[in-house]
């Protein structure tokens, strides 16, 4: 069984950089995509990176100035930065396995985080 | 961006109604079309993909249809754990989300 495990910094200062990381236990790692989805109660649910194993990336256009997303060393976890975090990035934040066929889904997710961005 | 436009936003059943849910995309997206299903502090769970396939272990009272721009989610019988927010979600461009349609109960 495929679980998504993630963790990371709940309160942020505006300006600061948002950093999660995501631990992916049962099934393989390689062969699907792994991405980052937040939801705030303004925008709904917003995609914003993909990564493979190997390290390709794919961004959201409206995000992609102030993201990155990597695979960790370990191989079986990935992790996203975003920088210079306003009021507007406040959201829970969910790490998610993606497969590509037939079509894009995301069939797994993590539990969650949520980041507040506040003075 | 696609832009995907759910209606209605709210909608109030019964349990055994039957319930359609309707999904539009700003373009065509040729069936690359998923619906999900969300309960208050928990992650979406994928219910059907590619416009009208059900993900395993899905209930067969839900279904999906449609092709273009319109898609539709039904529930043939609403179930007392049915009472949830439904998303759709279209991979035909870079990937985006309807706004959400919460379910209640009437």
């Amino acid at each position: 069984q495929v679980q998504l495990q993630q963790w990371g910094a709940g309160l942020l200062q505006p300006s600061e950089t948002l950093s999660l990381t995501c631990a992916v236990y049962g099934g393989s790692f390689s062969g699907y995509y792994w991405s980052w989805i937040r939801q705030s109660p303004g925008k709904g649910l917003e995609w914003i990176a993909e990564i493979n194993h190997s390290g390709s990336t794919n961004y959201n256009p409206s995000l992609k100035s102030r993201v990155t997303i990597s695979v960790g060393t370990s191989k079986n976890e990935f992790s996203l930065n975003l920088t210079s975090v306003t009021a507007a990035d406040t959201a829970v934040y969910y790490c998610a396995r993606v497969s590509r066929f037939p079509i894009i889904v995301v069939n797994y997710w993590g539990q969650g985080t949520l980041v507040t961005v506040s003075s | 961006d696609i832009q995907m436009t759910q209606s209605p936003s709210s909608l109030s059943a019964s349990v055994g109604d039957r319930v359609t849910i309707t999904c539009r995309a700003s373009q065509s997206i040729s069936s690359y079309l998923n619906w999900y299903q969300q309960k208050p502090g928990k992650a979406p769970k994928l219910l059907i993909y590619a416009a009208s396939s059900l993900h395993s272990g899905v209930p067969s009272r839900f279904s999906g249809s449609g092709s273009g721009t319109d898609y539709t989610l039904t529930i043939s019988s609403l179930q007392p754990e049915d009472f949830a927010t439904y998303y759709c979600q279209q991979s035909y461009g870079t990937i985006t989300f309807g706004q959400g349609t919460k379910l209640e109960i009437k």
